[in-house]
């Protein structure tokens, strides 16, 4: 696609379920990147994803986040176990890398509430 | 990374020039500036990066102290769509920091009709 594509645009969950947030990069970028941003707060970078190699994980908050990114394209992001303090804007970017370096493209994110 | 420093806030008139000023005293030699933007209710959209010299593209100039330790972002006529929160970013393209943009407060843009 033109863009980065997140789903779902909103997700409502009850305190202790687990939730999935996806996106879809744009073709050919090989960097993958999460971040998420409380309201009326700065983004927060919870992980990235650079071709093959292994996710620099060194932002995710708790063991209760994780990603994958399957095939070198979509990615996943997992909360289990959701508390309050989750409730947040998840934003995803891609990246081509090196010379062909042209900036973060992010979607329009993933508005999280959890009651 | 190399931490920058901004203004919390700066105002513009409509059409006027906007100079968008950014200190990183620390910078290091493989350290490239990046500026992003942030509209109210959206996500951050690339503005445009920089090494050493100047920069110009469709949405901005960048303007790179000789000594690199400041830089300026300037938008040639400011329209209203440009109020936005303005981060200015270092980070390294090549080796161990290459990878993820580490957003600060930034400097929110007003822009007055």
């Amino acid at each position: 696609g033109a863009g980065v594509s997140q789903s779902p645009s909103n997700k409502v969950t009850e305190k202790g379920k687990d939730v999935e947030l996806r996106c879809d990069p744009i073709s050919g970028h090989t960097a993958l990147y999460w971040y998420r941003q409380s309201l009326g707060q700065g983004l927060e970078f919870l992980i990235y994803f650079q071709g093959n190699s292994a996710p620099d994980k060194s932002g995710l908050p708790s063991d209760r986040f994780s990603a994958e990114r399957t095939g070198g394209s979509v990615s996943t992001l997992t909360i289990q176990r959701t508390q309050q303090e989750d409730s947040a804007v998840y934003l995803c970017a891609s990246s081509s890398a090196g010379e062909k370096y042209y900036g973060y493209t992010f979607g329009s994110g993933t508005r999280l509430t959890v009651v | 990374d190399a931490k920058t420093t901004q203004p919390n806030s700066m105002e513009s008139n409509e059409e006027e020039p906007v100079h968008l000023p950014c200190n990183h005293s620390t910078i290091s030699g493989t350290d490239y500036i990046h500026w992003y933007r942030q509209l109210p209710s959206q996500g951050p959209e690339y503005v445009i990066h920089g090494l050493t010299s100047n920069v110009n593209n469709r949405m901005a100039s960048l303007a790179i102290a000789e000594d690199r330790k400041s830089s300026t972002l300037i938008l040639h006529r400011a329209t209203l769509r440009d109020a936005a929160v303005y981060y200015c970013i270092l980070r390294g393209f090549y080796g161990g920091s290459q990878g993820n943009l580490i957003f600060g407060k930034g400097t929110k843009l007003s822009v007055k009709p």
